[in-house]
């Protein structure tokens, strides 16, 4: 599994588009990127997962440059309710043996 | 929505007492976790199952162990209970890519949170 590394905590008021990025530099060729968000006390939940350029969904997207080493995911106008911690993964889709690093603890303002 | 699901949610227990945190998934899922957590920190992968009858040790050293013998079950016993077991556990699912899902993600349960007196 690719390491990863993302600021440790990040805030933003409501209303404001959040973009939170994740470097990984030693990306592997099958490597994919996959984001999750968990709120205190629960699981964490899926949010988007890609391989290159531009993924969008009805939550959030993704932007992956060219070189694959880093990645941004973009929460559009944010609420209250995005206040959680978002994880970025890097590895197979095959993996088994599933790895969450330190998260970015996100903070939204009102 | 994920169909797995945790029991107990909440377990307060005494030290040296044997519990089993139980974990099922409707899904048909061939790879099960147990992820540990405590408040604020990050997630640690205590254990995994490929499928029947496989479980491997997750990058956390536990005491606790876990058994694989139906597909939707995947229990996690601990022996003799301490404080330092006192923490957050969560099991999740996933599906192999390819069969079902494209993306392998993790489903969780809503976890069960153990206190050892």
């Amino acid at each position: 599994l690719a390491k990863t590394t993302q600021p440790i905590s990040m805030d933003s008021y409501e209303g404001q588009e959040v973009n939170i990025t994740c470097s990984h530099n030693n990306i592997a060729t099958n490597d994919y990127i996959t984001w999750y968000q968990q709120f205190p006390s629960q699981g964490p939940r899926f949010i988007i997962q890609g391989y290159k350029t531009k993924v969008t969904n009805e939550v959030a997207s993704l932007f992956i440059p060219a070189d694959r080493k880093s990645s941004t995911l973009s929460l559009p106008r944010v609420s209250l309710s995005d206040t959680a911690v978002y994880y970025c993964l890097v590895g197979e889709n095959r993996d088994d043996k599933i790895i969450f690093g330190k998260g970015t603890r996100l903070h939204i303002l009102p | 929505e994920a169909d797995i699901y945790q029991t107990p949610r909440y377990l307060v227990i005494g030290t040296g007492k044997k519990i089993t945190l139980e974990c099922s998934q409707t899904m048909g899922h061939d790879k099960m976790y147990w992820y540990q957590q405590d408040p604020g920190m990050e997630l640690h992968l205590i254990h995994y199952s490929y499928g029947v009858n496989s479980t491997e040790k997750g990058d956390l050293s536990s005491e606790s162990t876990v058994s694989r013998i139906r597909t939707e079950h995947f229990p996690l016993t601990l022996e003799s209970a301490r404080p330092s077991h006192t923490s957050q556990y969560l099991c999740a699912s996933s599906d192999v890519p390819g069969q079902g899902s494209d993306t392998g993600e993790l489903f969780f349960g809503e976890g069960s949170r153990l206190t050892v007196l």
